[in-house]
């Protein structure tokens, strides 16, 4: 089945320090989504990005799709102690069955 | 109110009982999910229906058994639980498949 590697699998920053999580497929995607979690909660839908070389941004995180549609990255402008959580891509598979692939996510955490 | 609501929250079981975990949503979404999440691992897919009458296995849908009761209830099945099944696991909706997805708070299973 599809896979979809992310890295790094954990990241510790200070406090106004940038963070980037990588999404990473062998196979060209449909469209990509981006989850958070945070520590004993549930994950929380961010973003889908489906066209080749997208770029969305929602305050300090920007969301890219690379052009051939194979990998995405989360980009967090300053980090903040409010984003500290667990960040998952997601990759929809075509065909017949439209269903979602995570990767294993990136835990951040942040030192204030 | 939750639009995605599960119960129980938490359960304690012990290896060899038939368990259910319970899935409501009032978002009017067609699709529904299961999920398991263990530390390291992600999230897997273990069911998902995408209408009351359409029922798919997952990536690891053995041991597991799913019943779509309704388009707000899925309900999903532990016939004889072992301890390898403890984890979190998560329900999830969308309104259709290309779109993002609406977690419920999540059921924290122990098999001892």
């Amino acid at each position: 089945g599809q896979q979809v590697m992310q890295i790094p699998q954990y990241q510790h920053v200070q406090e106004g320090e940038d963070f980037t999580t990588y999404c990473n497929s062998s196979t060209t995607l449909s469209n990509i989504q981006w989850y958070k979690q945070r520590p004993g909660g549930h994950p929380v839908f961010l973003i889908q990005l489906v066209k080749s070389g997208e770029v969305k941004k929602q305050k300090r995180l920007t969301f890219q799709f690379g052009e051939a549609k194979k990998n995405s990255s989360l980009h967090i402008t300053a980090t903040q102690t409010t984003d500290v959580g667990t960040y998952f891509c997601a990759a929809l598979s075509g065909g017949s069955n439209y269903k979602l692939t995570f990767g294993k996510g990136t835990l951040l955490t942040v030192n204030p | 109110d939750a639009d995605v609501t599960q119960t129980p929250r938490n359960r304690i079981t012990k290896t060899g009982k038939r368990i259910m975990l319970e899935c409501s949503q009032t978002k009017g979404h067609d699709r529904m999910y299961w999920y398991r999440q263990d530390p390291g691992l992600g999230l897997r897919l273990i069911y998902y229906s995408f209408d009351v009458k359409d029922i798919n296995k997952g990536e690891i849908s053995d041991g597991y058994s799913v019943s779509r009761q309704a388009q707000a209830k899925f309900s999903l099945s532990l016939e004889s639980a072992i301890p390898n099944q403890t984890a979190l696991y998560f329900c999830a909706t969308s309104d259709h498949s290309r779109d993002g997805q609406y977690f419920g708070p999540g059921t924290r299973l122990t098999v001892t």
